[in-house]
């Protein structure tokens, strides 16, 4: 089973634009990141952000956690075609394992 | 300085069939992971593999096992294949004393059970 789900499923904007999308989880968490997947292939680490922590940004990607409704959202400015791609939320409770959502589809239009 | 690299790339089996994945980890990283991806799922966590032995499990049966070796490279066994079992396997590698469990994925084995 999921830990975490993404709002929206997918998510189509103009190049420029910015993108938002949200992920809210079940259970406690150490930190929460965010992934980006191409066309079915691998995962590329974005960002992370602790549980101690509001908000973290990096080059164009913002990120916020609220602990207390379990909810993090994925702000990615002035998108670009090449942002088009699947984002993933993923909870780690320990060590030992990620927890993903079933992701958001994100489609730049030019 | 290489990824993490998996093979093969893809491959096709019938059902009832065994099939075995490799996974070698990014330099440096002592820690892989497998996960399974259905379509248009996310990936969900198979085992992870320390010093040689697996240190958790998802919710997945035992037909589902594997190994990791001296050199920290890795391979998942999939037994008695169901068409269920289709979809892609990620394996993902981390370095233990790293904090914060980032892991670096590679491209995927994509399983067709036929």
């Amino acid at each position: 089973s999921q830990q975490g789900e993404e709002d929206p499923q997918a998510l189509s904007i103009q190049e420029g634009e910015n993108a938002t999308m949200n992920c809210s989880y079940k259970t406690s968490i150490n930190n929460l990141q965010w992934y980006r997947q191409n066309s079915g292939r691998g995962l590329v680490h974005l960002i992370l952000i602790r549980s101690n922590e509001r908000e973290k940004h990096s080059g164009r990607l913002r990120v916020t956690l609220d602990t207390s409704k379990k909810s993090s959202s994925l702000l990615i400015t002035a998108s670009r075609a090449a942002d088009t791609a699947s984002y993933f939320c993923a909870t780690a409770s320990n060590d030992y394992k990620l927890s993903f959502g079933a992701g958001t589809t994100v489609t730049v239009r030019a | 300085d290489a990824g993490v690299t998996q093979s093969p790339t893809h491959l096709i089996k019938t059902r009832g069939q065994q099939v075995t994945l490799r996974c070698s980890p990014k330099s440096g990283h002592d820690t892989v992971s497998w996960y399974q991806q259905a379509l248009g799922q996310g990936p969900q966590f198979i085992f992870q593999y320390y010093e040689e032995e697996e240190r958790q499990r998802g919710n997945f049966p035992d037909r589902f096992s594997g190994h990791q070796f001296p050199n920290y490279s890795s391979e998942l066994n999939v037994n008695a294949l169901l068409l269920g079992d289709s979809a892609l396997y990620l394996c993902a590698s981390s370095f233990m004393g790293g904090g914060g469990n980032i892991q670096y994925f590679g491209a995927g084995t994509r399983l067709s059970v036929l």
